[in-house]
């Protein structure tokens, strides 16, 4: 079945730094890629997603990257801001691709000093 | 939209009590799922149903846990009888699973569970 590692589990940077967190997967198969930030005692939230007919999305300062070669997907955040600071998870759908299932990563933990 | 709901919102029992988390998914959304969280584990699939019909329960950790879906809006997942290591947030997502594709999940508020 699929399998999603991401790292690095946490991260610190400074504010206005950028941080970047890498998901690789392991089934070819997979083609749909969604991010959620999850803030603390909060619901994951999905904030930029995917689809593996795409190699780069952009949403303000938030950008993913998909290398499906690779299979890796990568999570840019430019211009970092204290509010950023949160837990993001990757996620890789399953086939059969429409039974809507994702398989989530361990998650990052992401700190923005201010 | 309300989006999804969950009830209750914190729940705190006795070590094999039962206990029922409930979950309305979004309207017209045709999947739902069952996610637990930890801080050991993280975020763990248990269940999920596709239009009311559960397509994949391998995540489910043992026979106590059971869940169903009756009808579009509404789920429940049931733990019988519940132990100090069920203590988790349980979270129901939903998703509008285009035909030929996989969509976004959008998850509710989670219930809080503690089992003393």
């Amino acid at each position: 079945g699929e399998n999603v590692e991401q790292h690095p589990s946490t991260l610190s940077v400074q504010e206005g730094d950028s941080a970047v967190i890498k998901c690789t997967y392991s089934d070819s198969a997979s083609n749909y890629f969604p991010w959620y930030k999850q803030e603390l005692g909060k619901r994951p939230q999905l904030i930029i997603d995917i689809r593996s007919n795409v190699g780069e999305k952009k949403d303000q300062r938030i950008a993913v990257t998909l290398n499906k070669t690779a299979k890796h997907f990568s999570l840019h955040i430019t211009e970092t801001q204290p509010e950023d600071s949160a837990v993001y998870f990757c996620a890789a759908s399953t086939p059969p691709s429409n039974t809507g299932k994702l398989i989530f990563g361990q998650g990052t933990t992401l700190q923005v000093k201010p | 939209d309300a989006g999804v709901i969950q009830s209750p919102r914190h729940e705190v029992t006795e070590m094999g009590q039962e206990v029922t988390l409930r979950c309305k998914p979004i309207s017209g959304h045709n999947s739902l799922f069952w996610y637990r969280q930890t801080m050991m584990r993280g975020l763990e699939l248990l269940i999920y149903f596709n239009n009311n019909v559960p397509i994949d329960d391998s995540g489910m950790p043992e026979d106590r846990f059971s869940a169903k879906m009756p009808n579009a809006s509404f789920s429940t997942l049931k733990i019988q009888p519940s132990e100090p290591r069920d203590s988790a947030v349980y979270f129901c997502a939903s998703s509008p699973k285009l035909a030929g594709g996989t969509d976004t999940q959008y998850f509710g508020p989670g219930t809080r569970l503690t089992v003393l």
